[in-house]
């Protein structure tokens, strides 16, 4: 059975830190794992990832892929208090149609 | 502008009572998804269509039924027989071959038992 376990499950830092969220998987025939951010309600789409070692950017955030070691991490440098949100971590099958979530992060970024 | 609009955002339900949630997006977007998040807990997937009249189940459901009469629309009954339905329900649309990364989601319904 395909899995996503995020770790750590909460986390609380001040304004400016630089926090790493972790997601480890298990599924068979990997397509590509997905990052999410949850602000109060419904969840945004921040990276997809497909291949091993290749960094993805988007300002302040970024995420890697380890197809060996089956985990992604995600950074976020600067932290600021619009960061704060659960963030999820799903995976995508070849030949499936739908993604697997992990239980995801939630950040609080304190002021 | 384009979304999917869910509604209610809050729905309160009585033992025993079948209620509907109401999903419609007017993004033309032939796949329509419902997941179900509970605190602690990932998004499962309750219910998928591809297509207009076609629909599957997904992980988890038992106590759930949809129809897909409409492009626009994806309504999903929570049943009396699902016995714990206190949860966060989502609903989500996207364009067949870019359905991962063009995964758009709704704002929820929050459904509790009285």
């Amino acid at each position: 059975e395909d899995k996503v376990v995020q770790s750590p499950l909460s986390l609380v830092v001040h304004e400016g830190d630089t926090v790493t969220l972790n997601c480890s998987y298990e599924v068979t025939n990997f397509r590509s794992l997905l990052w999410y951010k949850q602000e109060k309600k419904a969840p945004t789409f921040l990276f997809m990832l497909t291949s091993s070692g290749i960094e993805k950017k988007s300002g302040r955030l970024s995420s890697i892929l380890d197809k060996k070691e089956l985990f992604s991490i995600l950074n976020i440098t600067a932290t600021q208090t619009g960061d704060s949100a659960v963030y999820l971590c799903a995976v995508e099958a070849w030949g499936g149609n739908k993604l697997v979530f992990g239980a995801g992060t939630i950040l609080r970024v304190k002021s | 502008d384009g979304g999917i609009t869910q509604s209610p955002k809050y729905l309160f339900r009585k033992e025993g009572q079948n209620v509907t949630l109401s999903c419609e997006q007017n993004l033309n977007h032939d796949a329509m998804y419902w997941y179900r998040q509970d605190p602690g807990q990932g998004l499962r997937l309750i219910y998928y269509s591809q297509i207009v009249n076609d629909f599957q189940k997904g992980d988890i459901a038992e106590g759930y039924s949809v129809s897909r009469e409409k492009k626009e629309s994806f309504p999903l009954t929570v049943t009396s027989a699902q016995k714990n339905p206190t949860a966060f329900y989502l609903c989500a649309s996207s364009t067949p071959g870019e359905w991962n990364e063009k995964l758009f989601f709704g704002s929820g319904t929050q459904l509790s038992v009285l």
